[in-house]
């Protein structure tokens, strides 16, 4: 699988966008851009993920690169609730797609 | 409320000792897998199981193992535990193992002390 890079933190303002910068540039065409979270010490939490095209759905927002070498999370209104390391992961849908999880990305979300 | 059940949320166990972590899917899911977090190692794919047989393994200790009963619950044992096993584990599960979501469990923390 191809190797993410992601800013180990973040900040954003509450009620504001949260952009969170992904960079796969080895990925292969055959491979998918996944985003998920963990809040807490708790479990990983699924957000959302893409192939080509940009993605929406009730959590938040996946673009794409046309290149495909980077993906942009999008929160489109961030809640304190929102406040967790957010990882993009990058695999095949080939069995046994185990899921390579690097730092990820603290998000703080302030009042 | 992904639908994976883990138990129990906590163990406390001496070095030496052997447990047993359990995990049930989603309703539906016949593929299992289990991870592990540590502070110094992140999140590590440890072992996966599809409809009870082994698919794909990861970075599991011979000291480690499991397995995926008929039911689709999976357990993963680990014996002649040390200090350094001391993490969180978490299951996941999702349709057929092959590229779908994985949807996670809460998790069992282990203290070895």
């Amino acid at each position: 699988d191809a190797k993410t890079t992601q800013p180990p933190s973040m900040d954003c303002a509450e009620g504001r966008a949260a952009n969170l910068p992904c960079n796969h540039s080895t990925i292969s065409g055959n491979e998918y851009v996944y985003w998920y979270r963990q809040i807490h010490s708790q479990g990983p939490q699924y957000i959302i993920h893409g192939l080509k095209n940009n993605e929406t759905n009730e959590m938040a927002s996946l673009i794409i690169t046309e290149d495909r070498k980077s993906s942009t999370l999008i929160l489109p209104h961030a809640t304190l609730r929102d406040t967790a390391v957010y990882y993009c992961i990058v695999t095949n849908n080939n069995a046994g797609n185990m899921l390579t999880f690097g730092g990820g990305t603290r998000l703080m979300v302030k009042p | 409320d992904s639908g994976v059940t883990q138990t129990p949320k906590h163990l406390i166990t001496a070095t030496g000792q052997r447990v047993t972590l359990r995990c049930s899917p989603r309703s539906g899911d016949l593929s299992v897998y289990w991870y592990q977090q540590s502070l110094d190692q992140g999140l590590q794919f440890l072992i996966q199981y599809y409809n009870g047989e082994e698919r794909a393994k990861g970075n599991i200790l011979e000291r480690f193992s499991a397995q995926q009963f008929p039911d689709l619950h999976s357990e993963l044992n680990l014996s002649s535990l040390e200090l350094g096993d001391s993490a969180l584990y978490f299951c996941a599960s999702s349709p057929w193992g092959a590229g779908e979501t994985q949807y996670f469990g809460p998790g069992t923390r282990l203290l070895v002390l």
